[in-house]
């Protein structure tokens, strides 16, 4: 089956930039959409089909897709962005949908 | 208001069923995809199943055979109904519009199903 791989955790100061990583094999052909997931709450979609913004989403979040590469990055970083990112593709081969182990962001 | 509700759920024993139900409104749920997905205890996130448009299911690998999504269009509803429940089922399960290709792009609260004895 389809594995993504994030790193665990990244940290980062008030308004710098957080690039999240989400690793899988020949990611750059599958649409990847990215959720935002803070305690008690439901999951909030922030990208989808790689780089696209849903209504109400800062521009200052942004993505990209290559390769065995897709990246979430967070630029000029802000306390509420403090939360889990998580991507997920539909793999077409098992015609599942497959999320990444999440990477927490910490806002220091 | 666009919106997903869930309902249902709750404790059960190992072995036991439940029901989920979800009820969509502001939006025609009749030719999208939805699905549910779960989040257990400290852990991420977990795609379950997804109802396509024209009827088609598919289920993750760790439920296929135990739990049926099912769809009333008239009614603005999907369930999925939960069979052989085991420990490791226990989880916050969200009902979400979206699913194969596309994003989940809206979400129900969520709803808690503990399977403990």
């Amino acid at each position: 089956s389809y594995v993504l791989t994030q790193p665990p955790s990244v940290s980062v100061a008030p308004g710098e930039t957080a690039t999240i990583t989400c690793g899988g094999n020949s990611i750059g052909t599958k649409a990847v959409h990215w959720y935002q997931l803070k305690p008690g709450q439901a999951p909030v979609l922030v990208l989808y089909y790689d780089t696209d913004r849903p209504s109400g989403i800062p521009e200052r979040i942004s993505g990209t897709s290559s390769g065995h590469t897709a990246t979430l990055t967070i630029s000029g970083v802000e306390a509420g962005d403090e939360a889990g990112y998580y991507c997920q593709v539909w793999d077409r081969a098992s015609e599942h949908s497959v999320f990444g182990p999440g990477t927490e962001v910490t806002v220091l | 208001e666009v919106q997903l509700v869930e309902s249902g759920g709750g404790l059960v024993q190992p072995g036991g069923s439940l029901r989920l139900s979800c009820e969509a409104s502001g939006f025609d749920v009749s030719d999208k995809y939805m699905s549910w997905v779960r989040q257990a205890p400290g852990q991420g996130l977990e795609w379950v199943a997804c109802f396509q448009g024209d009827g088609k299911t598919y289920y993750s690998d760790s439920v296929k055979g135990r739990f049926t999504i099912s769809r009333d269009n008239s009614k603005s509803m999907l369930f999925l109904q939960m069979n052989s429940l085991r420990v490791d089922d226990t989880a916050v399960y969200f009902c979400v519009n979206g699913g194969v290709i596309a994003a989940f792009d809206l979400w129900g609260q969520g709803r808690l199903v503990t399977v403990s004895s």
